[in-house]
């Protein structure tokens, strides 16, 4: 069973950077055909897709946030990592890690983080 | 960008009904359309994936129709459980979702 657990800062100053990490338990991110992705839901509203890094270690980018977004992964730890920049308010949300993008679904998903942009 | 268009945005429901959900694609996405479940304050869980494909696990009351724009959700014999959050995604090109459709009692 695949287990995903997002961590980091639930407080994040106005134009400094979000970095969240997703540590991957009972499979591997260099796992053939497998992608992992960053989603994030604003507080009340709908599900926004962020990014993915793949198995190769290819990334892959929301347009609407790819000026400020960084995927990276450490496959000695099993974890993949969500920089984003200037943050402002509006990047308040839940965070969530899961497995899936591209041309695949989300099938296991790390229970979310909230995070607050806040001075 | 693939907006998804879903519709209702709420649906008042009572356990035993059929419930169907809608989700309208801007253009063709083929088969590439999942659907999931969300509650409050947990993530969102698989519960359809290539339209009509039932995951793993997700009760056989759930099922998942259509191809190229307009897919629906059907619940047959709606349960206690199922009050909940149901959210679309296209993952044909990148990834969107529908805006969601709370099944409210």
């Amino acid at each position: 069973q695949v287990q995903l657990q997002e961590s980091g800062p639930g407080l994040v100053k106005p134009s400094q950077t979000l970095s969240l990490t997703c540590t991957v338990s009972g499979g591997s991110i260099t796992s053939g055909g497998s992608f992992w992705s960053w989603i994030r839901q604003r507080p009340g509203k709908g599900l926004e897709w962020i990014g993915y890094i793949s198995y190769r270690g290819s990334t892959f980018y929301n347009p609407s946030l790819k000026s400020r977004v960084t995927i990276s992964a450490d496959a000695s730890t099993q974890d993949f990592s969500l920089n984003l920049s200037s943050v402002t308010a509006a990047d308040t949300a839940v965070y969530y890690c899961a497995r899936g993008g591209g041309i695949n679904w989300f099938d296991y998903w790390g229970q979310g983080t909230l995070v607050t942009v806040s001075s | 960008d693939v907006p998804m268009t879903q519709s209702p945005s709420t649906l008042s429901a009572s356990v035993g009904d059929r419930v169907t959900i809608t989700c309208r694609a801007s253009q063709s996405i083929g088969a590439w359309l999942a659907w999931y479940q969300q509650k409050p304050g947990k993530a969102p869980n698989l519960l359809i994936y290539a339209a009509s494909t039932l995951q793993s696990g997700v009760p056989s009351r759930f099922s998942g129709s259509g191809y190229g724009t307009e897919f629906t959700l059907t619940i047959s014999g709606l349960q206690p459980d199922d009050f909940a959050t149901y959210y679309c995604h296209q993952y044909n090109t990148y990834a969107t979702f529908g805006q969601g459709t709370k099944v409210e009692v």
